[in-house]
């Protein structure tokens, strides 16, 4: 069964400071690769889509994908104490033509002013 | 900004008890998905559509739970007899087509005492 990994659990940056986040999947089938974000009580935002290796660039969020490595990034520039939020990867998957999003359990970032 | 509509936003239920939640799909999305969040964000996929045609549901799904999206109608997911473990965040999602982004709404929480 594919599944996605997500690492630190928690994670406290002052603001200004880059936060980096990390997930690791279980293999390199995947069509592609989605970083969203909950605030609390809330649902989920999407922050950036990446689809081939290197980097994809959405404002201040920018993603890194390696499938040889099985490992995808988010990189936070600037983060803002409004950035405090449950940030999830989530990959996506074709299982016998369907369709499905694989999410990992998420990175609580908590952005000190 | 996502435009997936969710109502209600909560709702309390005895054990046994139907509940019933619904989802206005973004205008132009004809793929509408349905998971479950836990307390401990692990996210479980209940059922996805195309239009008014099941494409995948688990099979938990199809004992207790009930979906449907029926044309020129909010979508909507039903639970017969509810029960404590389906004390959840419900999240509806939709998008333009498979694999495609996914665009959720804020969720019903479902609190079953």
């Amino acid at each position: 069964q594919q599944k996605v990994q997500q690492s630190p659990e928690s994670l406290t940056v002052s603001e200004g400071a880059m936060a980096s986040l990390n997930c690791t999947f279980s293999d390199g089938t995947s069509d592609n690769f989605r970083w969203y974000r909950q605030h609390s009580g809330k649902g989920l935002e999407v922050l950036v889509s990446i689809f081939s290796d290197g980097e994809k660039e959405e404002g201040r969020f920018t993603a890194h994908l390696n499938r040889a490595s099985l490992h995808v990034s988010l990189h936070i520039r600037e983060p803002q104490p409004s950035d405090s939020a449950v940030y999830l990867c989530a990959m996506s998957i074709t299982p016998s033509g369907s369709w499905q999003l694989i999410f990992g359990s998420g990175t609580q970032l908590t952005v000190m002013p | 900004n996502s435009k997936v509509i969710q109502t209600p936003r909560y709702l309390v239920k005895g054990q046994g008890q139907k509940a019933k939640m619904r989802c206005i799909p973004e205008k132009g999305h004809p793929v509408v998905f349905w998971y479950q969040q836990n307390k401990n964000n692990e996210f479980k996929f209940l059922i996805n559509f195309q239009n008014q045609e099941v494409l995948q549901q688990i099979d938990m799904t199809e004992k207790r739970f009930s979906a449907e999206c029926p044309s020129n109608s909010p979508c909507s997911l039903e639970i017969q007899s509810s029960e404590a473990g389906d004390s959840a965040l419900y999240l509806c999602a939709s998008s333009q087509d498979r694999g495609n982004t996914l665009y959720f709404g804020e969720g019903s929480r479902l609190i079953v005492v």
